[in-house]
């Protein structure tokens, strides 16, 4: 069975600092990598996608891709209290299109 | 772009009665989208995949004949939970996968969800 598997928190960072967030996948077939926001009440709402083995960096945010280690992760630099939310890391395997989603980090940023 | 829009917003009914939701992609194609439901405090749990032209994909456990999924144009999919109860009270949100997406780019973006109550 696929699983993707992340720390449900909450994860509490001071306002300025960088959270971490971390997700391990079970299958090595997996092919791309998806970090997704969600507020509470709300939709998921992509941050930002990730395929290849290393960094990716799109603003305050950097996704890192380990295929060997079958890790993926997020990094949110200069954290403000609007990124208050679940973080969601999402797999998709070779086979179809569907994507299989993490649990969730609930990270905290207090000012 | 790539917007996804979900109709209605949020939905309350009586037990027995069917409820209808919409999921529009609104500027972009999609074959393919996605229907999930969210328990409170809990992931997303994917329901089915709606091929545009043919008949769903529904995932382990999930009753298709009480959700019923209609693919029907490239744009637009339904979901109609039949005789509803209220152990289907649930957030329901839909995702479009675009379909010109380059290969690896193709995201998911999902529409703002259906809160259903049902009493």
């Amino acid at each position: 069975q696929k699983e993707v598997e992340q720390n449900s928190g909450p994860l509490s960072v001071p306002e300025g600092a960088i959270a971490s967030l971390n997700c391990t996948y079970s299958d090595r077939g997996s092919q791309s990598f998806f970090w997704y926001r969600q507020y509470s009440g709300k939709s998921p709402e992509l941050i930002m996608f990730i395929y290849s083995n290393g960094d990716k960096e799109d603003g305050r945010f950097t996704a890192q891709l380990n295929k060997a280690s079958q890790y993926v992760s997020l990094l949110i630099r200069d954290s403000q209290p609007s990124d208050s939310a679940t973080y969601l890391c999402a797999v998709k395997y070779n086979a179809g299109n569907m994507l299989t989603f993490g649990g969730g980090t609930r990270l905290m940023v207090k000012p | 772009g790539a917007v996804v829009s979900q109709h209605p917003s949020w939905v309350i009914c009586k037990s027995g009665t069917s409820v209808k939701i919409e999921c529009r992609s609104l500027d972009f194609q999609a074959t393919t989208m996605f229907w999930y439901r969210q328990f409170p405090k809990q992931s997303l749990m994917l329901m089915a995949t709606s091929n545009e032209g043919s008949k769903a994909t529904y995932e382990q456990g999930v009753e298709k004949d009480k959700f019923l999924i209609n693919h029907a144009s490239l744009t637009l999919s339904t979901l109609t939970v039949t005789s509803a109860h209220p152990e289907d009270s649930s957030f329901y949100i839909c995702s479009a996968r675009d379909s010109k997406a380059a290969e690896g780019t193709d995201t998911q973006y999902f529409g703002p969800g259906t809160r259903l109550t049902v009493l």
